[in-house]
């Protein structure tokens, strides 16, 4: 178990909905990152928090989108979604206290269906 | 750019078996961290090791080795005595210093299936 906890563990929706994937990091974790893992694309990374705020962007589409609570979950908000965006969706964390953390601890994932 | 390339789609091996997964990376950094990840059929990613662009030791834990070479850019995890509970889809992945905490840049991995 590696402390990051993530909600829903699945996720069925149709084409053009709105989901929200709830992310809780480890205790002490300051930064969260979120990665969608697909069949074509592999693992990528879409946008990092660190402490409430947004320090890093990838490959994360318009339609998407992210925010880091003071209690320091996150959720990410994915809307008018389409197939493709069928997908497992990681949530990651790391500490990015004073002493910086390379290593990153990963949720169990939600698996995104959209029909 | 970043760039982690794994190479062996798939690996099939007879348990007892050493099996090499190769990784080979591009950056234009001159610090940087490799890590593995294995993700076992459940799906969850679990974190192996991380090396950085200073340390070109090999380390070993139990029936797991990594070898680092910073003269062909490759980073390959080799498995002794193969089990069958090795199978799983292993992740080399990339990231730059810039203090700690930044992205993973990962590879496409290669799916390992140990057969007992």
């Amino acid at each position: 178990d590696s402390g990051v906890t993530q909600t829903p563990k699945h996720l069925i929706t149709a084409t053009g909905q709105r989901v929200t994937l709830r992310c809780s990091p480890r205790s002490g974790d300051l930064s969260v990152y979120w990665y969608q893992q697909s069949l074509d694309q592999g693992l990528q990374f879409l946008i990092q928090y660190y402490n409430g705020e947004e320090r890093a962007k990838g490959n994360i589409l318009e339609r998407f989108s992210a925010q880091q609570f003071p209690d320091l979950h996150s959720e990410l908000n994915l809307s008018s979604l389409e197939l493709g965006d069928s997908a497992l969706y990681f949530c990651a964390s790391s500490t990015g206290g004073r002493e910086p953390s390379y290593e990153q601890y990963f949720g169990p994932g939600t698996r995104l269906t959209v029909t | 750019a970043q760039k982690v390339t794994q190479a062996q789609t798939e690996i099939s091996v007879v348990e007892k078996e050493d099996v090499t997964l190769d990784c080979v990376y591009e950056t234009r950094d001159t610090t940087y961290y490799l890590f593995w990840y294995k993700q076992p059929p459940s799906g969850e990613l679990v974190f192996l090791i991380r090396r950085n662009s200073f340390d070109e030791q090999n380390e070993i834990s139990g029936r797991y080795s990594w070898n680092f070479q910073k003269s062909t850019s490759s980073f390959n995890f080799t498995i002794t005595a193969s089990q069958v509970v090795d199978s799983a889809v292993y992740f080399c992945a990339l990231s730059e210093s810039r203090g700690g905490n930044t992205p993973l840049v990962f590879g496409k991995g290669t799916r390992l299936s140990v057969i007992a």
